[in-house]
C-alpha cells in the first residue's frame, strides 16, 4: 500500500491564482522529492529536499516553492500558475537513494 | 554530465517476451533501477541491481547488467496485458544526490 499522499489528486485552476499541491508521508523518510511529468512521459526534478529545513532546486525552474518544516510534509506552491504549468506532478521519498524512491499517485494540474 | 538513455516505445505480442534497454553514462554508477509507471499512477519500484552484480532475477523479471558498456536491461518474460506501461530506467552514484531517470519506455501489448 502507497504510504505517500498527494492531494489533491485533480485540480483545475484559472490562470493568477496561488495553488498548493500537498505531499505527505508516513514512513519517516529523511529525503522527499517533486517531480514534473510531461505527456511526453519525461520526468523533471524540480526540487528536493534531504531533510527538515533543507530544500534544494531540481534542475527545472518551475517558478515554484517548496518548504520542509515536518519531516512527513513536503508542500509545493506555484504562487501565480500558468498554462505552462499544466503537467502531471509527483512526490516521492526515500531513506536513502540506494533502495530506491517510494512515489505517490500524482497531482494532475490544468491551468485555464 | 550524467545521463541516462531509453528507447522510447516497445511493442510486443502477449505472451513473447520484452526486453527494455537503457544505457547510461556515469561509470561511477552504484545502483540502478527499473521503474513502473501505469497509467494515471505514479511510478512503481520494480527492481534494482548492484553495480557489483552482473544479473538479478526475480519471477518474470531478468536485469542484465553490463558495466563495460554502461548497458542495463530489463527482460519481462511471458508479457501480458497488464505488462503494458511505461518503463523507466533510472541510476544512481551517491546516496546524496538524486536518481538520475530515463525519459521512460512505453511498453505496447497486443493481445
Amino acid at each position: 500500500e502507497a504510504d505517500i499522499y498527494q492531494t489533491p489528486r485533480y485540480l483545475v485552476i484559472g490562470t493568477g491564482k496561488k495553488i498548493t499541491l500537498e505531499c505527505s508521508q508516513t514512513m519517516g523518510h529523511d529525503k522527499m522529492y517533486w517531480y514534473q511529468q510531461d505527456p511526453g512521459m519525461e520526468l523533471h526534478l524540480i526540487h528536493y529536499s534531504y531533510g527538515v529545513n533543507s530544500t534544494e532546486k531540481g534542475d527545472l525552474s518551475s517558478e515554484s516553492t517548496v518548504s520542509r518544516i515536518r519531516t512527513e510534509h513536503f508542500p509545493l506552491t506555484l504562487e501565480s500558475a500558468r498554462p505552462s504549468h499544466t503537467s502531471q506532478y509527483l512526490c516521492a521519498s526515500s531513506s536513502d537513494d540506494y533502495y530506491g524512491y517510494t512515489f505517490g499517485s500524482g497531482t494532475r494540474l490544468t491551468v485555464v | 554530465g550524467e545521463d541516462v538513455e531509453q528507447s522510447l516505445f516497445l511493442s510486443v505480442r502477449e505472451g513473447d517476451s520484452s526486453v527494455i534497454n537503457c544505457t547510461y553514462t556515469d561509470s561511477s554508477s552504484t545502483y540502478l533501477y527499473w521503474y513502473k509507471q501505469e497509467p494515471g499512477a505514479g511510478l512503481q519500484l520494480l527492481t534494482y541491481i548492484f553495480s557489483n552484480m552482473d544479473m538479478k532475477q526475480d519471477q518474470r523479471l531478468t536485469v542484465l547488467l553490463n558495466k563495460k558498456d554502461k548497458h542495463l536491461s530489463l527482460r519481462i518474460a511471458d508479457t501480458q496485458t497488464g505488462d503494458s506501461a511505461i518503463y523507466f530506467c533510472a541510476e544512481s552514484h551517491s546516496g546524496n544526490t538524486p536518481l538520475v531517470f530515463g525519459k521512460g519506455t512505453r511498453l505496447s501489448v497486443i493481445a
